[in-house]
């Protein structure tokens, strides 16, 4: 079955800078990789998402892109505000995978420092 | 638009009490799906209902049942409560097809005593 790695476990970096959060699959046939996003005491909640036949997908001052190759995947966080430190997870799931569950990642938490 | 609505929000109970956690969707999907997560950690799945009428075990369905009422509503059950089942639960649901996002509910945090 599909396996979902997520690296880095916790990162931090200075407001305004960037983030990037990486995420490897092993199944071939996964074509729909959501990221989410979890604030403390939250739920988790989607916030951009990309299937296998575009590479790259933007959102304001968020991005993910793919490597269907290399089957990797990364969120990419750009001008990082405080209101962006979180949990994030990625997940991946295959077209035939109906009313089955996403295999999710471990998460990265996010501290953004003022 | 509510989108997915859990109750209870918080729950303490007594070690072999059971419970039912409830879950209706307002968003006509056809699958829902429980999981669980466990302090500082991801979320693991316990049972999922691809449509009405048929439900799924998940990674890790021990200790738990679910009913899947109609369409917009997915509960699950704790027969008899233990320690180990202290968690927040998250009710979720999602369209037909492998390739539609999932959609979360504020979650349930339930302690056991």
């Amino acid at each position: 079955g599909e396996n979902v790695e997520q690296h880095p476990s916790t990162l931090s970096v200075q407001e305004g800078d960037s983030a990037v959060i990486k995420c490897t699959y092993s199944d071939s046939a996964s074509n729909y990789f959501p990221w989410y996003k979890q604030e403390l005491g939250k739920r988790p909640q989607l916030i951009i998402d990309i299937r296998s036949n575009v590479g790259e997908k933007k959102d304001q001052r968020i991005a993910v892109t793919l490597n269907k190759t290399a089957k990797h995947f990364s969120l990419h966080i750009t001008e990082t505000q405080p209101e962006d430190s979180a949990v994030y997870f990625c997940a991946a799931t295959r077209p035939d995978n109906y009313g089955q569950n996403f295999v999710f990642g471990p998460g990265t938490r996010l501290s953004v420092l003022p | 638009n509510a989108g997915v609505t859990q109750t209870p929000k918080f729950q303490v109970l007594k070690t072999g009490q059971s419970m039912t956690l409830q879950c209706a969707q307002d968003m006509n999907h056809n699958s829902m799906y429980w999981y669980r997560q466990d302090p500082g950690m991801g979320l693991r799945l316990i049972y999922y209902s691809a449509s009405e009428g048929t439900t799924d075990k998940g990674e890790v369905p021990n200790g738990y049942n679910v009913s899947r009422l109609n369409k917009r509503e997915f509960s699950l059950r704790l027969e008899s409560a233990a320690p180990s089942q202290t968690s927040v639960y998250f009710c979720a649901s999602s369209g037909r097809g492998g390739n539609q996002p999932q959609h979360f509910g504020d979650g349930t945090r339930l302690s056991i005593l």
